[in-house]
């Protein structure tokens, strides 16, 4: 099925741990970018990249990395996770926004301790 | 820049009776404005959209919202509730071809 595949689904992680949330998209889409989700404060931008090798920062980069090797790929990078990072995360991927808005992975649930 | 402001965190209709959900946003250009709903534990699903032309654009589910660039307001609206429209709704609104800002959300609960 075509979209956007996060994984995993589940993850707790202890405070100072590394870890990679992985994003895959079989749409040929140019953009892609990831959001977290906190109660209240809606979806905030992580880290965002309009096509292969360019990627830049959202409004909450800190504490985050990511690459774009490939046009099907966008894996997210926790350096060091802290309890602050407890949050659901979301990839999302478009082509022309204005056309088709933006097609959203399930999500990852990430639990720092 | 651009901003989203969702009025209402929650909100509780009866079952049959209108569903009317308020957005106002910011924009230093002309907007591409978008309602997303998220059911429990999952993704986000687009609703509707509104790029140009037509300000009144329907949606799927019977959702329909309102473009009122002099009250920079998109306002979301189903004439009739249904049991299955419980879920957490997301105004959006982008300034470019690729970024999204959202607004906070507004969760749906639907009396029976």
């Amino acid at each position: 099925n075509a979209g956007v595949t996060q994984t995993p689904k589940f993850q707790v992680l202890k405070t100072g741990q590394s870890m990679t949330l992985q994003c895959a998209q079989d749409m040929n889409h140019e953009y892609m970018s990831w959001y977290r989700q906190d109660p209240g404060m809606g979806l905030r931008l992580i880290h965002y990249s309009v096509g292969a090798g360019i990627t830049d920062q959202g409004e909450v980069p800190n504490g985050y990395n990511v690459s774009r090797s490939t046009t099907e790929d966008f894996p997210l990078r926790l350096l060091s996770a802290a309890p602050s990072q407890t949050s659901v995360y979301f990839c999302a991927s478009s082509g022309l926004t204005r056309n088709y808005g933006y097609t959203f992975g399930s999500g990852t649930r990430l639990t720092v301790v | 820049a651009q901003s989203v402001t969702q009025l209402g965190s929650h909100v509780s209709v009866s079952e049959g009776a209108l569903v009317l959900l308020r957005c106002n946003y910011s924009s230093s250009v002309p907007p591409y404005l978008f309602w997303y709903v998220q059911y429990p534990n999952q993704g986000l699903q687009l609703l509707l959209k509104y790029t140009t032309g037509a300000t009144l654009v329907k949606g799927i589910n019977g959702f329909e919202a309102e473009f009122k660039k002099s009250e920079t307001s998109f306002h979301l609206t189903k004439p009739s509730a249904h049991m299955s429209d419980a879920a957490e709704y997301f105004c959006a609104v982008s300034e470019d071809d690729y970024k999204l800002s959202f607004g906070a959300g507004t969760t749906v609960t639907v009396r029976a």
